[in-house]
Formats: C-alpha cells, structure tokens, sequence
C-alpha cells in the first residue's frame, strides 16, 4: 500500500537553530510530494512541493525540502527557527495515478525562545 | 481574495440525526476535496471532485457519507445516521485546473461533534 509517514509526533527546537522535520513515502513511480502547515486555529496553508528536476525545493517562509530518491525522503528544512514557525506540519503525495493525497499524521513544531 | 469558506464552523449533533456540511471553493477552481482529520490523526482523503466529471469516492467511509456539487462550484457533504466516530474536523479544499501536482486551498474546517 502507498503511504506517507511522519515518524516524529513531536520536534523542540531552539530559536535560531536549523530545524528539520521528517517524512518519508512509499508511493509507486515518480512521486510528487508536498509540505502543508496548519498553525493554530487557522486552516492548512501550502509551504512547497517537489515535482520533478532540483531535488532541493524551497518554498514559503524560509522553508526548503530536499527530495532523496535512494532514501525514499523529503524531509523539511530550515536554517534557522522561529518562534512563530511553531505549528503542526503535514507531508502528503496524491497515490501514483490517481487524485487520492494521502497525508502523514503530522508532526508538531515547538520552537523555544 | 476570498478564500475557501465552509460552514458551519461547528456542529454538535446527536447520533443518528443527519448533517449537512457546506463548502464554497475559490472562484474559478475546478478541483475540490473533502477530507476528514481526526484527533492524533492525518488527513483522511473522502472524495474529490473535478469539474462536471464523476467524482472519485473512493475515501468515503460509509455509504452514510455522500457529497454533491452543484454547478462545479459550492459541494455539500452529507452524513446520514451520525455516529460517534464520526466526530472529527471536515476540511475542504480546491485547487487550480487538472493537474494533480496543483497546491490545495483549505477551507478553516467544521468541527462535528456527535453525542
């Protein structure tokens, strides 16, 4: 079965520190592969997306992801946290062939001032 | 511009009465999605929408579950017979034109709550 998987529930970072947060796929062909992030009481906002070509993407917010074909990964990236980057953030690919996204079960940021 | 409205934002119901849950897409975007976030949980997809074309229902859970667009544009999801694990955040979202790599625009979610 295709899936999508966020193996930390929970990452604390200082401010000012890179931060990074997890996810990893298993979806047949050539994946597609976004970061959404949902802050408090707001609705899921998109920050980037792999499609094909450079395998580092960056996106809004002074995110960026990098896509690792061998790894099966496309973990999120920053190089320095902000108190206001505390949210719950969501990794997701439609399955190959179809509109189905599937999403992973999020991961909460804290990031300490 | 306005966004993705959905209402109401909060329903409490009791379990086996039916509900109705409204969505209303970005002008212009021919794609629309339901999904269902539990707590502790990820998205859960229910279905998708594109244009006048059949719909992919593929992610309802029930055949209490049903969802209409009208006019390709503002969706209604249905829930008959409410049960308690149904309970959850019902996001909607659309996008831009055909291609599946286009980003979503979530709507702010109704919160259903089932005694």
């Amino acid at each position: 079965a295709q899936s999508v998987a966020q193996p930390e529930d929970q990452v604390n970072v200082a401010e000012g520190n890179p931060l990074t947060v997890k996810c990893t796929y298993s979806v047949s062909g050539n994946p597609y592969l976004f970061w959404y992030v949902q802050y408090p009481n707001r609705g899921l906002q998109f920050l980037l997306k792999y499609i094909t070509g450079d395998n580092l993407v960056k996106g809004s917010y002074g995110f960026e992801a990098e896509f690792n074909k061998s790894q099966t990964s496309f973990h999120l990236k920053k190089p320095s946290a902000l108190v206001s980057d505390s949210a719950l953030y969501f990794c997701a690919a439609p399955t190959s062939g179809t509109y189905k996204y599937i999403f992973g079960t999020g991961t909460r940021l804290k990031v300490l001032a | 511009g306005a966004g993705v409205s959905q209402s109401p934002s909060n329903k409490v119901t009791e379990k086996g009465k039916d509900v109705e849950l409204r969505c209303d897409p970005i002008s212009g975007h021919t794609a629309l999605y339901w999904y269902r976030q539990s707590l502790g949980q990820g998205l859960e997809f229910l279905i998708y929408f594109q244009g006048n074309s059949a719909p992919d229902k593929s992610g309802l859970p029930s055949d209490r579950f049903s969802a209409e667009r009208t006019g390709g544009s503002v969706s209604t999801l249905t829930i008959q017979r409410t049960q308690q694990e149904d309970s959850a955040v019902y996001l909607c979202a659309s996008s831009s034109g055909r291609a599946v790599y286009n980003e979503q625009f979530f709507g702010p979610g109704t919160r259903l709550t089932v005694l």
